[in-house]
């Protein structure tokens, strides 16, 4: 299994400003995924963190919106730049633990009001 | 495209019901299957995984089935209590590295 922290749990943010999310995990990863859930919506990714290289992004999601960094095996942030209202969601970060079949483990999540 | 579908979209039950939810996907060519529960404003936290090669998996009063080939897994929920209100995920995985989730069912269990 995996122990993953993330940070803040929750904002309240005036619009146009800038949010970094913070997610540490227990273990040495490959991967690190952030996915997005807006209010009464399923999980949508929004971009996969590989340390070491450049973050790839799913369709509809770009880089200067949403820049990552993975300085190391064990760490990744999320930034959810010049906010909007629509940008109100709860911030997952998630990774993959690989043992006989690979499960995967969220954090607690970040809840994210813009006003 | 994998799509996931999950029914109910909601569902109320008085406490000590047993009860299923349903999932479904479309595409049966998968790795495994996860069922996830969340609370409100929270992250997910892991149910029961099933692979692609098993028919269920147990967790005290979780069961979850699998049936690739019609494209469905159900969770069933013994003598609900209502510590088990949350809205419950079911995510399939159709790559090593991509996991589709569905809606979701929110459950609410009265006392």
């Amino acid at each position: 299994s995996a122990v993953i922290s993330q940070k803040p749990s929750r904002d309240i943010c005036q619009r146009g400003t800038s949010l970094t999310i913070q997610c540490q995990v227990d273990s040495q990863v490959t991967m690190m995924f952030w996915y997005r859930q807006q209010p009464g919506q399923s999980l949508t990714l929004i971009a996969t963190a590989n340390q070491g290289s450049e973050a790839t992004y799913e369709s509809g999601f770009v880089i200067d919106k949403f820049p990552i960094s993975r300085p190391n095996l064990t760490f990744s942030t999320l930034t959810v730049s010049n906010m909007s209202p629509e940008d109100s969601s709860i911030y997952l970060c998630s990774v993959n633990i690989q043992g006989g079949n690979t499960e995967a483990f969220f954090g607690q999540g970040t809840r994210l009001t813009v006003v | 495209k994998q799509e996931v579908t999950q029914i109910p979209a909601a569902l109320s039950v008085p406490e000590g019901e047993n009860l299923v939810l349903n999932c479904s996907f479309t595409d049966s060519a998968i790795y495994n299957l996860q069922w996830f529960r969340q609370d409100p404003g929270k992250g997910l936290t892991s149910l029961l995984l099933i692979q692609s090669s098993q028919r269920e998996q147990t967790s005290g009063r979780l069961n979850a089935s699998l049936d690739k080939s019609s494209g469905r897994s159900t969770l069933y929920i013994a003598a609900s209590q209502p510590g088990d209100s949350a809205t419950y995920l079911c995510a399939v995985r159709p790559g090593n590295n991509d996991m589709r989730f569905g809606a979701g069912t929110r459950l609410t269990v009265k006392p």
